[in-house]
């Protein structure tokens, strides 16, 4: 049963462009959400949070939305870059819990 | 350390072997996770420590994996009797607290192969 699902496994998009990384949950209890950016043979990086709290959440070119109704996170990359091409997966926890279950992922292609 | 760190970064080991993983989390850092991730896969939750005990084992796959953290500093992970589904990166990651706000500090993995 996979509680975080990324239902998109690779996206291309345009130097410039907007990158829409969509992630989806199923546990109505998760209420802290997370992105990492993962580079071939390294570890995933801590990207942005949000919090069920909020619906929004930006840092520079990175902007999180959160739509707990339909239980709906995506991750906007305004304008993308080459170096954003990496794998990014979502993670979620939910309150009173320490770990964080992750989606299998998304890899972005951005190209020059 | 700067970051957390695993070793070895490579390990191919015969089926049956037994095989022992490190890692060195972020100095401080009292709460250390080990994840894996498989071919295809998301990152699949093993084992959680806070401090040197480890309240969560839950994620473990079965009695041949285990793991232990001395001095709540580094952590071993050693599976038994290795088996091909067994191959897969494993991600050791570090945080100050449970890491909820900030999420984790990752290291860059060990690919083990099992041949």
């Amino acid at each position: 049963d996979q509680q975080v699902k990324q239902n998109s496994p690779s996206l291309s998009v345009q130097e410039g462009r907007i990158s829409i990384l969509n992630c989806d949950y199923t546990n109505s209890m998760f209420d802290y959400f997370l992105w990492y950016k993962k580079y071939p043979a390294e570890g995933p990086t801590f990207l942005i949070s949000i919090s069920s709290i909020k619906d929004k959440n930006e840092d520079g070119r990175f902007t999180v939305f959160l739509n707990k109704s339909a239980k709906h996170l995506s991750l906007h990359i305004v304008p993308s870059q080459p170096g954003d091409s990496a794998v990014y997966f979502c993670a979620a926890s939910a309150k009173g819990t320490y770990k964080y279950i992750f989606g299998t992922g998304t890899r972005l292609k951005v190209l020059a | 350390g700067a970051g957390v760190s695993q070793s070895p970064s490579n390990k191919v080991t015969e089926k049956g072997k037994d095989v022992e993983l490190r890692c060195d989390p972020i100095s401080g850092h009292t709460a250390l996770y080990w994840y894996r991730q498989s071919l295809g896969q998301g990152l699949e939750f093993l084992i959680y420590f806070q401090g040197n005990s480890a309240p969560d084992k839950s994620g473990l796959p079965s009695d041949r994996f285990s793991a232990e953290r001395t001095g709540g500093s580094v952590s071993t992970l050693t599976i038994q009797r290795t088996q091909q589904e067994d191959s897969a990166v494993y991600l050791c990651a570090s945080s100050l607290t449970q890491g909820r706000a900030y999420g984790y500090t990752f290291g860059s993995g060990t690919r083990l192969t099992v041949v």
